[in-house]
């Protein structure tokens, strides 16, 4: 099976700011590449499919690219309400896996 | 808008059965484009995948819970289900279903609320 590594598993950003949060996989993938967000007490929500495509109603300010065993999502001038958990998540035709997540909190 | 909701007991004792209901309203589950999940997670080992199920019974399982779990589809309900047999506590977690997005490469894009089980005695 595919393991699904984020790194960092948490960091801390001031509004504003440029965050990026790395996905590797242990072997190479497609494009079945998700990102989430997750608050607390909330299920997650998908904010990327496909490793680029927006979800309608997402932000512009998300962003996913990579390729092979690697994947980033950047968050471009960081909001109040970005604050949350986000997971990565691997889809390869019959079975997913997640990433273990990063925390974004704020500096 | 098409919702998910979760229903089942919030505790059941160690070598038990553990028995959850997905009900779908606001639109079909008999879609041939979509496939429904059950998802867990817990504070150590996070979001786990479970298992997916098409209208048609079509269905597919995490290889390592695979012996003791049953994912089911009633379309006359508009409902699917999770069998997970001989708990422990490692099964304590948020159980979440969801629905695979179609052209979405395997992304979720709705998920009910969740509902939390514990496993205890």
């Amino acid at each position: 099976d595919v393991q699904m590594t984020q790194s960092p598993s948490s960091l801390s950003a001031a509004v504003g700011d440029r965050v990026t949060i790395t996905c590797r996989a242990s072997q190479s993938v497609d494009s079945g590449l998700a990102w989430y967000q997750q608050k607390p007490g909330r299920a997650p929500k998908v904010l990327l499919y496909k490793v680029s495509i927006l979800e309608s109603g997402v932000s512009s300010r998300f962003s996913g690219s990579g390729s092979g065993t690697e994947f980033t999502l950047t968050i471009s001038n960081v909001q109040p309400d970005d604050f949350a958990t986000y997971y990565c998540q691997h889809y390869n035709g019959v079975s997913y896996a997640f990433g273990q997540g990063t925390k974004l909190e704020i500096k | 808008q098409l919702q998910l909701q979760e229903s089942g007991p919030g505790l059941v004792k160690p070598s038990e059965t553990l028995s959850l209901t997905c009900s779908v309203s606001g639109g079909s589950i008999s879609s041939s484009l979509h496939y429904w999940a059950w998802i867990r997670q817990t504070p150590g080992k996070g979001l786990e995948w479970i298992a997916r199920i098409h209208y048609t019974g079509s269905n597919y399982y995490n290889s390592s819970l695979k012996s003791r779990v049953t994912i089911s589809v009633d379309p006359s309900r508009n409902q699917f289900s999770l069998t997970l047999r001989s708990v422990t506590a490692a099964d304590t977690a948020i159980y979440y279903c969801a629905r695979r997005g179609h052209d979405y490469g395997g992304a979720f894009d709705i998920w009910g609320r969740g509902t939390m089980v514990a496993v205890s005695s």
